[in-house]
């Protein structure tokens, strides 16, 4: 079975930072671009981040430049977002999901809370 | 950025009746345009891949046309499973954008 496993979330503190990851199985890991999708709670979708499949490109949403890394482990089958100098407004259930035009799998998401 | 504008925001339908949500792109975004469909509590699901290719596995009920600019996603005769949020997205230029998603709630 295609699908893709996020974990790491939790809460922590403003300013704070958190690496999630993401564990892909049933398809070649290596050959696929991946992608960070969040949700704040009750509302909708935001893009944040894309990496291709040999990292040769990334790209970031505004919202995080600067702040979030994504990285990937193609070894380990695995991607990764290194999140730093965390905001309120970062609170949200983060998706892993692949692909270089529609999204496909997603995986269960994992949330983030950033309070004091 | 290219903006993506969903309408409406909320149906209340019943079953059987024929759904037509649209999304219109602030910029033309050729017909690199998907769908998804997210229920509650779980992660979203593709339905319809460039505008019009129906997802392997997705039921037949669910259809899109469109290029450019507009946009539709028909769902024929909606069954209460169907109950949930749908999402446009486009993938034409970065950043990637979502519309504001619609809810679809059964009578």
């Amino acid at each position: 079975e295609v699908q893709v496993v996020e974990s790491g979330g939790g809460l922590v503190q403003p300013g704070g930072s958190l690496r999630l990851s993401c564990a892909a199985s049933g398809f070649t890991f290596s050959s696929y671009t991946m992608n960070w999708v969040r949700q704040a709670p009750g509302k909708g979708l935001e893009w944040i981040s894309y990496i291709t499949s040999s990292s040769t490109a990334i790209y970031y949403a505004d919202s995080v430049k600067g702040r979030f890394t994504v990285s990937r482990d193609n070894a380990k089958n695995s991607l990764y977002l290194q999140m730093n100098s965390l905001r309120d407004d970062d609170t949200a259930v983060y998706y892993c999901a692949r692909g270089s035009n529609w999204l496909d799998p997603w995986g269960q998401g994992t949330l983030v809370t950033v309070s004091s | 950025e290219i903006v993506l504008t969903q309408s409406p925001d909320f149906l209340s339908v019943t079953p059987k009746e024929k759904v037509t949500i649209t999304c219109r792109a602030s910029q033309s975004v050729g017909t690199s345009l998907h769908w998804y469909q997210q229920k509650a509590g779980q992660s979203p699901k593709l339905l319809i891949k460039y505008a019009s290719q129906s997802f392997s596995g997705v039921p037949s009920r669910f259809s899109g046309s469109g290029s450019g600019t507009d946009f539709t996603l028909t769902i024929n005769s909606l069954e209460a499973e169907d109950a949930a949020t749908f999402y446009c997205h486009q993938s034409s230029s970065l950043p990637w954008t979502f519309g504001q998603g619609t809810k679809v709630e059964i009578k």
